[in-house]
């Protein structure tokens, strides 16, 4: 099976620009999270997707925004970049049977200039 | 509010030796305890995971031991490889609202010297 795939998985932008980033979850997994990972606040939930709708959201501001697609590929979007934003983003599917794990992709390394 | 508190920040053994990780959470609600390795430039890959019902978990090499009662868990790593050389993180989850957000200890690293 292939696993969680992520693009792009590098990107650089500047201060005001958005940004969308995409995720391919592993066949099968309905259920889509992502994560924000940087080196101070190290790994922090943004939101979940499950069959398309939005079941949770982190503590970050309104310019994340996120979506999910029948076919359970989600994207997410930045607006209004900010310095601060620069960070690994991940995303994690996961089959939301009896099991919770989650399984994580690459990520996308998104640096703000 | 940092609900799950990762110890040590990093971590320092020699080929053989057993590396301990500690993390103590404060949401009781938590049902399942997952801890993750991360390789420089890959995403976290789940190593194992326990739920409260036990007391101690193991796989292979890697050993969790849960206190629910002290609201800590801990990663042991037996015979510790320069390959287990990495970032380990804890997390914590609840699933009873219908979401499994995970969240994570600050993440320690862990070298294993020859």
């Amino acid at each position: 099976k292939a696993g969680v795939t992520q693009t792009p998985r590098y990107l650089i932008k500047t201060r005001g620009q958005q940004v969308t980033l995409s995720c391919s979850p592993i066949s099968g997994h309905r259920s889509v999270s992502w994560y924000q990972q940087t080196p101070g606040q190290g790994l922090q939930f943004l939101f979940e997707y499950f069959s398309e709708t939005q079941r949770n959201k982190g503590n970050f501001p309104g310019r994340f925004s996120g979506r999910q697609f029948s076919n359970s590929r989600s994207e997410m979007n930045v607006s209004t970049l900010e310095l601060g934003d620069s960070a690994l983003y991940l995303c994690a599917s996961m089959f939301r049977g009896q099991t919770d794990t989650q399984y994580f992709g690459p990520g996308t390394r998104l640096t703000v200039l | 509010q940092q609900q799950v508190k990762q110890s040590p920040q990093s971590l320092i053994v020699q080929k053989g030796g057993i590396s301990i990780i500690n993390c103590a959470y404060e949401n009781t609600a938590f049902d399942y305890f997952p801890w993750y390795q991360q390789f420089p430039g890959k995403g976290p890959a789940l190593l194992i995971a326990i739920r409260p019902d036990v007391s101690e978990k193991k796989e292979g090499r890697f050993t969790i031991s849960f206190n629910k009662s002290a609201k800590q868990f801990s990663l042991h790593i037996m015979d510790s490889q320069p390959g287990d050389s990495a970032t380990y993180f804890c997390a914590a989850a609840y699933s009873g609202a219908g979401s499994y957000q995970l969240t994570f200890g600050k993440g320690t690293k862990l070298s294993v010297i020859p």
